[in-house]
């Protein structure tokens, strides 16, 4: 039952932008968008979390729709340690416990010098 | 160095043996959670401990088991090993059991089973 729709795969020239699409028509108003990253065969690791604001930390920023249906993670200015696969989740803020993260296949990004 | 610890790194044994799997959290986190990663199936939720209870639990097989123990270092034990389970196994950690902020990885235990 999947929630996101992202690209397979994605090329990206070092040193620009890196813009990575996320569908998530069926997203709820309670529901965040995650991005996750997983460098080969690596441990996966937390980029960002937004609901309805776009966001932006040191790694990456978020944009999200105003209707929320879609959302956008860019890497400013893509090294090639930024290849990568690019995981989209969406998931309900949780209280307690019980939902975990549902990972599905992801964009594999790759950065080419 | 994401801070959480998993041992051994790599693993290869048999059909049929038993192995368990180590995973200490990040320093803080009462959290803990299990993943497999098999070629096939990608990333999957295997089971969650909140301070030293099992809180939720995905599609871990019955031979499949863990525990988090009061120093919340927690193990995964695998037994009568077959070959379909040979996959990448991720500890992650998380300081509240929601995990609103997401989690931290582990660099992940290979198991290879021959």
């Amino acid at each position: 039952d999947a929630k996101t729709t992202q690209p397979t795969s994605m090329d990206c020239a070092e040193g620009r932008a890196a813009n990575l699409p996320c569908n998530h028509s069926t997203i709820s108003g309670n529901e965040y968008v995650y991005w996750y990253r997983q460098i080969h065969s690596q441990g996966p690791q937390y980029i960002i979390h937004g609901l309805k604001n776009n966001e932006t930390n040191e790694m990456a920023s978020l944009i999200i729709t105003e209707d929320r249906k879609s959302s956008t993670l860019i890497l400013p200015h893509a090294t090639l340690r930024d290849t990568a696969v690019y995981y989209c989740i969406v998931r309900g803020e949780v209280y307690n416990y019980g939902q975990n993260f549902v990972f599905g296949p992801g964009t594999r990004l790759s950065v080419l010098p | 160095d994401s801070g959480v610890t998993q041992t051994p790194k790599h693993l290869i044994t048999a059909t049929g043996q038993r192995v368990t799997l180590r995973c200490s959290p990040r320093s803080g986190d009462l959290s803990v959670y299990w993943y497999q990663q098999s070629l096939d199936q990608g990333l999957q939720f295997l089971i969650q401990y909140y301070n030293g209870e099992e809180r939720a639990k995905g599609n871990i097989l019955e031979r499949f088991s863990a525990q988090q123990f009061p120093d919340l270092h927690s193990e995964l034990n695998l037994s009568s090993l077959e070959l379909g389970d040979s996959a990448l196994y991720f500890c992650a950690s998380s300081v509240d059991p929601a995990a609103n902020y997401g989690y931290t990885f582990g660099s992940g235990t290979r198991l290879t089973v021959v």
